[in-house]
């Protein structure tokens, strides 16, 4: 399996729940990132991993709590989450970013619908 | 704020037609990236460019990076219903993470 896989494709969660978010990435890549594209949104960046590190948080509420046990892994986990964070969560990974010519490539996401 | 604009929003053209789409913005980039996304996929790397002025093609798809670096241009010929999708640019400045436009929706009808 090559590229980056995102699981689960599809989730519905309720406001009380907690579920996680799983990225994985077989491109040897060593940023990964988390984000977020809601209908007549840019895509927001969310959070970003470069070498296992997180390197920016843009100013994400704490019921969302990414995860990075290694280079090739990416979670997030959800927790008391809002109808408004309904939302297409994508993963990507890249080379070192803002390195240069940096190219996203992006997991098939995962739809989340919060009731 | 970093602001990547693109135009138009929406397209709806025939098959067989040419179109141009947009992205422009007020920064210097590094590079700039097109990508195409199609409904419930992530967005799908098409191309990169890095020299002002640079022009590559993929077969119908005409790619174009300003002299200044601040801006691009995608054009397709004779577009095919296959070509129907969302089309994000996404600008890359020094030593920063890639900002990505809202996008534009192309539909391809037959």
């Amino acid at each position: 399996e090559t590229g980056v896989t995102q699981t689960p494709r599809h989730l519905v969660m309720g406001m009380t729940n907690k579920k996680s978010l799983k990225c994985e990435q077989h491109l040897g890549h060593n940023a990964m990132y988390w984000y977020k594209q809601s209908a007549k949104k840019p895509l927001e960046l969310m959070f970003v991993y470069n070498f296992k590190e997180q390197t920016e948080n843009n100013s994400v509420p704490s019921r969302f709590s990414p995860e990075c046990p290694n280079s090739s892994h990416l979670f997030l986990h959800l927790h008391t989450l809002q109808p408004e964070d309904s939302a297409l969560y994508l993963c990507a990974s890249s080379q070192e970013p803002g390195a240069g010519n940096t190219e996203a490539f992006f997991g098939q996401g995962t739809r989340l619908t919060v009731v | 704020t970093q602001l990547l604009e693109q135009s138009p929003q929406f397209l709806s053209i025939q098959e067989g037609e040419n179109l141009t789409v947009y992205c422009n913005s007020s920064s210097v980039f590094s590079s700039l990236q097109w990508y195409r996304q199609e409904p419930g996929e992530g967005p799908v790397l098409l191309v990169t460019v890095v020299t002002g002025g640079e022009v590559k093609k993929l077969k119908r798809l005409t790619f174009q990076f300003g002299d200044a670096r601040k801006d691009s241009s995608l054009h397709i010929t004779a577009a095919q219903p296959g070509d129907t999708g969302l089309y994000l640019c996404a600008g890359e400045e020094k030593e920063r993470n890639l900002i990505f436009g809202k996008g534009t929706k192309l539909s391809v009808k037959p």
